[in-house]
This record gives structure tokens, C-alpha cells and sequence, in this order.
């Protein structure tokens, strides 16, 4: 199985400042058609996951483009810039590259 | 506007089996995965079921193989998770999704306890 091994667990973090979170996969993410499906998704407080990124660094529907994806193969990262209010949650990054489908362990973001 | 409707949960006794339903609206059901996934209270995401667009394929992780069967009608834009022989361990929000978890339900709550 792919282990997703999400770091930090937790952040804290004011309004308007930046934060990176990473995301390591235990193999190569990259499909046999070439492309990377590894996503970023957010779950707001009493809601159910969004989408925020696919594909490693495409941005879904209606995501502001504050939230931006990089990497390649084993190795990737979500970046939020200028963070606001409705950030808050816990991000999961998630593969759908190999079964069984596999989740990071989520990321904590609080704001100070 | 895209929708998934979950129904379908509710408290059960272990051993017990359970249907849930995913509603579908709004894109072309016919040519999309159904994931069914789940988040046990306060715990992380664990996807639980796949079924391919034309309902051929169906995969499913070691924790449920055996008990859990995932189905979709093309012609009623619904998904189903048959689950039987439940176990407290499988006490969770159940969420369907789409493809690549481009869109997500809002969850139905299953609880397995006597």
C-alpha cells in the first residue's frame, strides 16, 4: 500500500502570512499514462471534503489562486499565500494513482 | 448544479447489514468513478470502495473486502454500498465522491453498537 506521510500535523498561523505543508508518498505517484494523481483536499469544520487541487498542481473549480501544489514522483507541497479566516481546517493529501486509494494523516491549520 | 445525496445510515447491531444510497445530479454520472469513503469520529479520511464508470470493475480495501459491495445504476444516476456483517470498527461518516474526489457528498452517519 502507498503510505502518505503528511507533515506538519498541526499549524498556527496568522491572517496574511504563508504556509507550506508536505505531503511524501512511500512510491512514484506517476501513473501509467504519465500523469501524477495526487490531490489536495480541505475539510472545513462540520463539512465534508473539497477539492482544492488536482494533479499534483491544478487548481479546482472556484479555488482562489492563493492555494498553489508542486512536485513530482514521491515528494509534494501545498502552499497557502496571504492565509485568511476561511482557511481554516484540516488538509488531506490524497492518491488515486494505485489501490487501495490512500490518504495523508491531515494537517491542522488553525488561525492565531 | 453537481450534487451527491447520501442516504441511507442509521444505528445498526453488529452483524447487521446496511444499504446506503448516493444520489447523483448534475454531471454525467454514467461516465464517472463512485468512491465511497469514510471518517470514523475525530479520525482522518479512509477510502472504503471503488466502482469503474460502467460498473464493471470494483475494488475495495483488506478492511472491508468480503463484506462490502459497491454498485451504481447508470440509468437511476445512483451509487450503492451493501454492507454486511458490520462491526463497531466500521462506526463512521460514509461520504460517495467522484472521480479524482472532484466533488464530495455531505455524509451519512452509521453507527454499529447493540
Amino acid at each position: 500500500d502507498v503510505v502518505m506521510t503528511q507533515t506538519p500535523p498541526s499549524l498556527s498561523v496568522a491572517i496574511g502570512q504563508s504556509v507550506s505543508i508536505s505531503c511524501k508518498s512511500s512510491q512514484s505517484l506517476v501513473y501509467s499514462d504519465g500523469k501524477t494523481y495526487l490531490h489536495w483536499l480541505l475539510q472545513s469544520p462540520g463539512r465534508s471534503p473539497k477539492r482544492l487541487i488536482y494533479q499534483v498542481s491544478n487548481l479546482g473549480s472556484g479555488v482562489p489562486d492563493r492555494f498553489s501544489g508542486t512536485g513530482s514522483q514521491k515528494d509534494f507541497t501545498l502552499k497557502i499565500s496571504r492565509v485568511e479566516a476561511e482557511d481554516l481546517g484540516v488538509y488531506y493529501c490524497a492518491q488515486t494513482t494505485h489501490f487501495p486509494l490512500t490518504f495523508g494523516s491531515g494537517t491542522k491549520l488553525e488561525i492565531k | 448544479e453537481v450534487q451527491l445525496v447520501e442516504s441511507g445510515g442509521g444505528l445498526v447491531q453488529p452483524g447487521s447489514p446496511l444499504k446506503l444510497s448516493c444520489a447523483a445530479s448534475g454531471f454525467t454520472f454514467s461516465s464517472n468513478w463512485l468512491n465511497w469513503i469514510r471518517q470514523a469520529p475525530g479520525k482522518g479520511l479512509e477510502w472504503v470502495a471503488s466502482i469503474n464508470p460502467d460498473g464493471s470493475s470494483t475494488y475495495y480495501p483488506d478492511t472491508v473486502k468480503g463484506r462490502f459491495v459497491v454498485s451504481k445504476d447508470n440509468a437511476k444516476n445512483t451509487g450503492y454500498l451493501q454492507m454486511n456483517n458490520l462491526r463497531s470498527e466500521d462506526t463512521a461518516m460514509y461520504y460517495c465522491a467522484r472521480t479524482n474526489w472532484v466533488r464530495w457528498g455531505q455524509g451519512v452517519m452509521v453507527t454499529v453498537s447493540s
